[in-house]
């Protein structure tokens, strides 16, 4: 069973500071990542994504992935409270015609003035 | 370019009836996820429908099936409704699958 991980949280972290998200995922084969913010009652906006060929920066955001030990992070740099919101992390698996995205449960982020 | 668009945005039935949800995706994606969520579940996936077959499906009982269109809008459907599936039911279009862009979603409570 190909699974992902995240701490539910909730992460805290000061206005202005580095806000760090982990997502684990057991399918070593796995080649795409996704990382969606949701807003309380709002549905899941994409934020970035990245290959299993490396990471990526834009604006405040930068995902990096470790294939090693099977994780990817999503940094936030600058955190501001409208950064305040539930992280989800998605994994597309590596084998198979028809792959689906495996979802994990998210990470709640408070961003505190 | 328009977003995802998905209708009704909130509707209320009662257990035992049946309720229909409609998609329709950006234009020029030809796939389309369904998914449930509800608090402490995350999302679960319903189904993936990419032109007009379906390619993916999640555990869900048969009584929530869907179908796409040939100008890729979809619809899912839940029969016989039960009060555990009072949920938020979100749409996800995308061009091949995996990059996958939301609509607002539908709350559907069951009374």
């Amino acid at each position: 069973q190909k699974e992902v991980e995240q701490n539910s949280g909730p992460l805290s972290v000061p206005e202005g500071a580095i806000a760090s998200l982990n997502c684990t995922y057991s399918d070593r084969g796995s080649q795409s990542f996704f990382w969606y913010r949701q807003y309380s009652g709002k549905s899941p906006e994409l934020i970035m994504f990245i290959y299993s060929n490396g990471d990526k920066e834009d604006g405040r955001f930068t995902a990096q992935l470790n294939k090693a030990s099977q994780y990817v992070s999503l940094l936030i740099r600058d955190s501001q409270p409208s950064d305040s919101a539930t992280y989800l992390c998605a994994v597309l698996p590596g084998a198979g015609n028809n792959r689906k995205l495996i979802w994990g449960l998210g990470t709640s982020l408070a961003v505190n003035p | 370019k328009a977003g995802v668009t998905q209708t009704p945005r909130y509707l209320i039935k009662t257990r035992g009836q049946q309720v229909t949800l409609s998609c329709s995706p950006i234009s020029g994606h030809r796939s389309v996820s369904w998914y449930q969520q509800t608090p402490g579940q995350g999302l679960q996936f319903l189904f993936e429908y990419f032109s007009e077959t379906q390619r993916n499906k999640g555990n869900f009982p048969g009584r929530f099936s869907g179908r796409q269109f040939s100008n890729s809008r979809s619809e899912m459907n839940v029969s016989t409704l039960e009060l555990g599936d009072s949920a938020l039911y979100l749409c996800a279009s995308s061009l091949m699958g995996y990059e996958q862009y939301f609509g607002p979603g539908t709350r559907l409570t069951v009374t």
